[in-house]
């Protein structure tokens, strides 16, 4: 499968507790978007990378909230101290960008339930 | 601040009934508007990108047209299968990424 991978695909954790969401993007894919959803609403954007460089961060992003993307490959997301109003699907997707506006491949999401 | 709404929020149809989905978007400083199809707990799949107002892009029953201030999704003959939700996002603003989703039509194609 060449698609965009997330994983896992299912979160349940206690309100206070850490967690980390890794993206594997689709081979050759130079950017890297996570984007949250909740039921009824469209996707969010919270962040994007182009390679290693993380270029755009939402302002909705808390400080709980941090990505990575060591060396231009994967992609983890971590959410520190939960609440349950990070409940939510979180989605990572990827594009093979040299210029402007180009189209993004979603992959099939985590579902967060922070209980 | 960049605004994407879609109408209906929901829509009924039979077998066969072509309709269309509405999207209105921030008018200045649209550099590509995007529609993608999601079914229940899955991510959302890519079906089109347009660019400029005029034009247009189909792939089997669903085509998607521009204007300068909306975009439409027109479903012809429409099958069970074409059943999803179907969101419209906007790519605004120089220098950024970021794309912003309306909350999309929920489709639902009765036999």
């Amino acid at each position: 499968d060449t698609g965009v991978s997330q994983n896992p695909r299912h979160k349940i954790t206690k309100r206070g507790q850490n967690v980390t969401f890794r993206c594997d993007p689709i081979s050759e894919h130079n950017r890297l978007y996570w984007y949250r959803q909740t039921l009824g609403q469209g996707p969010e954007f919270l962040t994007y990378f182009q390679n290693e460089a993380q270029l755009e961060k939402s302002r909705l992003l808390s400080d709980r909230f941090s990505a990575e993307r060591p060396k231009g490959s994967f992609s983890t997301l971590e959410i520190q101290r939960t609440e349950q109003g990070d409940s939510a699907m979180y989605l990572c997707a990827s594009s093979l960008g040299q210029g402007d506006a180009t189209e993004a491949f979603f992959g099939q999401g985590t579902r967060l339930t922070v209980v | 601040e960049d605004q994407v709404t879609q109408s209906p929020e929901a829509l009924r149809l039979q077998e066969g009934e072509s309709s269309s989905l509405n999207c209105s978007y921030t008018v200045s400083g649209l550099r590509g508007l995007f529609w993608y199809r999601q079914d229940p707990g899955k991510g959302p799949e890519f079906l089109f990108t347009l660019y400029s107002a005029g034009e247009e892009k189909e792939k089997e029953r669903l085509k998607a047209t521009l204007t300068k201030k909306e975009s439409f999704l027109h479903i012809t003959a429409p099958k069970p299968e074409d059943s999803a939700t179907y969101l419209c996002a906007e790519l605004s603003g120089a220098g950024s990424y970021q794309l912003t989703f309306g909350k999309g039509t929920k489709l639902s194609v009765i036999p």
